[in-house]
């Protein structure tokens, strides 16, 4: 069962303007909520984090947001630059072990 | 410094070959993991080792498949009488720190398993 789910496969969005990525989970048990950025051919690079315990962190360009009441959360990238077309993973964390959804594809056109 | 390594890359075996993935992790890191991201999907936890010691093995998919990290550093994910669905792209990930805790996972590049 896909305890975590992005539903979007894919966005576009203009240089320049936000970016905004969503992530579902139905696990209250997890403690910790990433986001990864993949590029093709190599592995997930870690991008940003979020503990249960938190609503928000912000991290230069990137912002996530908890909402878990709703078991929510999203990924802004304001203002969006053409290196961030990437695919975009939301991952939640239980002890050690990460669950991934299965991703948004981000392309950033010019 | 080098980060994760896989080899090989790529790999197309035939059904019902076996095949050796093998995973070079950041030196000194103390827990390594296994994952498996079929296509359009998201990485699946496989495995863990925490040193030389599998701590879960709770993710592999079937008795086929089985992984080994003998000193503590190099792992091996071995499959055995591959299928077609075992293609999937195969991810390795350290971490520095041991335990129950997260602590931040470095990904490889992974290895592309082909079965035909």
């Amino acid at each position: 069962d896909q305890q975590v789910k992005q539903n979007s496969p894919s966005l576009s969005v203009q240089e320049g303007r936000i970016s905004i990525l969503n992530c579902d989970y139905t696990n209250s048990m997890f403690d910790y909520f990433l986001w990864y950025k993949k590029y093709p051919a190599e592995g997930p690079t870690f991008l940003i984090s979020i503990s249960s315990i938190k609503d928000k962190n912000e991290d230069g360009r990137f912002t996530v947001f908890l909402n878990k009441s709703a078991k929510h959360l999203s990924l802004h990238i304001v203002p969006s630059q053409p290196g961030d077309s990437a695919v975009y993973f939301c991952a939640a964390v239980n002890d050690y072990k990460l669950s991934f959804g299965a991703g948004t594809t981000v392309t950033v056109r010019a | 410094g080098a980060g994760v390594s896989q080899s090989p890359r790529y790999k197309v075996a035939k059904r019902g070959q076996d095949v050796a993935l093998r995973c070079d992790p950041i030196s000194g890191h103390v827990s390594l993991f296994w994952y498996q991201q079929a296509l359009g999907q998201g990485p699946e936890f496989l495995t863990y080792f925490q040193n030389e010691a599998q701590l879960d093995k709770s993710g592999l998919p079937s008795d086929r498949f089985f992984a080994e990290r003998p000193e503590g550093s190099v792992s091996t994910l071995k499959i055995q009488r591959t299928q077609q669905e075992d293609s999937a792209v195969y991810l390795c990930a350290s971490s520095r720190l041991g335990g129950v805790s997260y602590n931040e996972q470095f990904f490889g590049p992974g290895t592309r398993l082909t079965v035909l």
